[in-house]
């Protein structure tokens, strides 16, 4: 089936550091994969997205690369902030039956100043 | 825009109670989502609407669950009766089709059941 997985958290970084999110996915067919982020109280924001093979979402200093030899598409930041502390889901929309979207189970962030 | 609106922000209700879920979706957004969001299974899709239509409540957990959409300004999530182990944060989110189909979620309802 159709699936999403995403290294387990909780992540916990000092101000600065680089940051790698890991998420691999399962799908059938050519799916638009997405990260999105959800901070203390609040629901889910897209962060950046990438629809095909190659591409490359950014935002915010964040970026990922759709890699469908690996079936990845891994989170990096170069230097992270405190503000960046929040949960990290990655997601991946099927392109056919419905538009559903599959999320993975979420990757906690922390950073310390 | 005022971005997805979902009311109440809290619900504290005693089991056996029917809750009443509220979503305003973003204006002129086609879809429609209700997630449920646990720690111990994440981020679960309960059903989805195109255009005011149910196209997917494959999620949806049992009959005491129940979705509509009146028109496109509006969507419930009722359960009835309540349980304690629906004691969750439900969101409500809505996207459009040629925009990518990113979501645009709402804050969230933190429903607890005692």
């Amino acid at each position: 089936g159709n699936s999403v997985t995403q290294m387990e958290g909780p992540v916990t970084l000092s101000e600065e550091a680089f940051l790698t999110i890991n998420c691999t996915y399962t799908a059938t067919g050519y799916p638009s994969l997405f990260w999105y982020v959800q901070y203390p109280g609040e629901g889910l924001q897209l962060l950046l997205k990438a629809t095909k093979a190659d591409d490359k979402g950014s935002n915010k200093g964040f970026e990922a690369t759709y890699r469908k030899e690996t079936t990845s598409f891994h989170l990096e930041k170069g230097s992270v902030q405190v503000s960046d502390s929040a949960v990290y889901f990655c997601a991946l929309r099927l392109n056919t039956g419905g538009f559903k979207t599959i999320f993975g189970a979420g990757t906690r962030l922390f950073v310390k100043a | 825009d005022a971005g997805v609106i979902q009311s109440p922000r809290h619900e504290v209700t005693e089991m056996g109670q029917e809750v009443t879920l509220r979503c305003k979706p973003i204006s002129g957004h086609d879809y429609l989502f209700w997630y449920r969001q646990t720690m111990m299974r994440g981020l679960e899709l309960l059903i989805y609407f195109n255009n005011n239509v149910p196209i997917d409540d494959s999620g949806m957990p049992e009959d005491r669950f129940s979705a509509k959409m009146p028109n496109a300004s509006f969507s419930t999530l009722k359960i009835q009766p309540s349980e304690p182990r629906d004691s969750a944060v439900y969101f409500c989110a809505s996207s459009l089709w040629n925009l990518g189909y990113e979501q645009y979620f709402g804050p969230g309802t933190r429903l607890t059941v005692t």
